[in-house]
C-alpha cells in the first residue's frame, strides 16, 4: 500500500504570500496524483489531477508539479478563500485510494 | 449541473446498522465509477469504497470489509453504502463522489454518522 506524507503540517502566511506544500509517496505513483481544496463545514474540490493539470474553474495561481515521489502544490499568491485545507491523493492499481493527513493553510 | 445529495446518516448505537444514499443527477449515472469517502470529526479524508457503472466490481478499505456494502441503482441515479456492525470509530461524515479516471471530480456535501450509545 502506497503512503502519502504531507509537510508541513500547518502552514500560516499572509495574504498575497506564495505557499508551497509537500507530498511524498512511500513509492513512485508516476504522475497519477490529485490536490483538494477544502474549506470548513463544505466538501473537498478537486484542484490539481495528474499533478500539474487544473481541474475545470481553478484560477491560474494554483499549480502542481512533480512526479515518482515528491509533488509540490503551489498558490502563487494567497487570496484570502485560499485559506483551507489541502490533500494529496493516489488511486493503486487495485482501484483503491488513499489521502495524505493534509496541510492546513491558515492566516498569519 | 452536477449534484450528489446524501442522505441516512445519524445517531446509531454500536453494533447497529444504517443505510446511506447518495441520488445523483445532472451526468449519466450508469457511466461512472463512484465511491463513497469519509471524514472523522478533526480528521482526514478516508477513502472507503467504490463501486463499478455497472456494480460488477466493488472494493473496500480494510477496516470496513465484512461490515459495509456498497451498491448502486442506475434506474434510480443512486448510489447506497450499507453499514452494518458499526463501531464507534466509524463516526464521521459520509460523502458520495463521482471518480473521473484517477480522481474524484464532484463530491456531495456529505451525512453525518454518529454512533455513539
Amino acid at each position: 500500500e502506497i503512503v502519502l506524507t504531507q509537510s508541513p503540517a500547518t502552514l500560516s502566511l499572509s495574504p498575497g504570500e506564495r505557499a508551497t506544500l509537500s507530498c511524498r509517496a512511500s513509492q513512485s505513483v508516476s504522475s497519477y496524483l490529485a490536490w483538494y481544496q477544502q474549506k470548513p463545514g463544505q466538501a473537498p474540490r478537486l484542484l490539481i489531477y495528474d499533478a500539474s493539470n487544473r481541474a475545470t474553474g481553478i484560477p491560474a495561481r494554483f499549480s502542481g508539479s512533480g512526479s515518482g515521489t515528491d509533488f509540490t502544490l503551489t498558490i502563487s499568491s494567497l487570496e484570502p478563500e485560499d485559506f483551507a485545507v489541502y490533500y494529496c491523493q493516489q488511486r493503486s492499481n487495485w482501484r483503491r485510494f488513499t489521502f495524505g493527513p493534509g496541510t492546513k493553510v491558515d492566516i498569519k | 449541473e452536477v449534484q450528489l445529495v446524501e442522505s441516512g446518516g445519524g445517531l446509531v448505537q454500536p453494533g447497529g446498522s444504517l443505510r446511506l444514499s447518495c441520488a445523483a443527477s445532472g451526468f449519466t449515472f450508469s457511466s461512472y465509477w463512484m465511491s463513497w469517502v469519509r471524514q472523522a470529526p478533526g480528521k482526514g479524508l478516508e477513502w472507503v469504497a467504490n463501486i463499478k457503472q455497472d456494480g460488477s466490481e466493488k472494493y473496500y478499505v480494510d477496516s470496513v470489509k465484512g461490515r459495509f456494502t456498497i451498491s448502486r441503482d442506475n434506474a434510480k441515479n443512486s448510489l447506497y453504502l450499507q453499514m452494518n456492525s458499526l463501531r464507534a470509530e466509524d463516526t464521521a461524515v459520509y460523502y458520495c463522489a463521482r471518480e473521473l479516471r484517477l480522481w474524484h471530480d464532484y463530491w456531495g456535501q456529505g451525512t453525518l454518522v454518529t454512533v455513539s450509545s
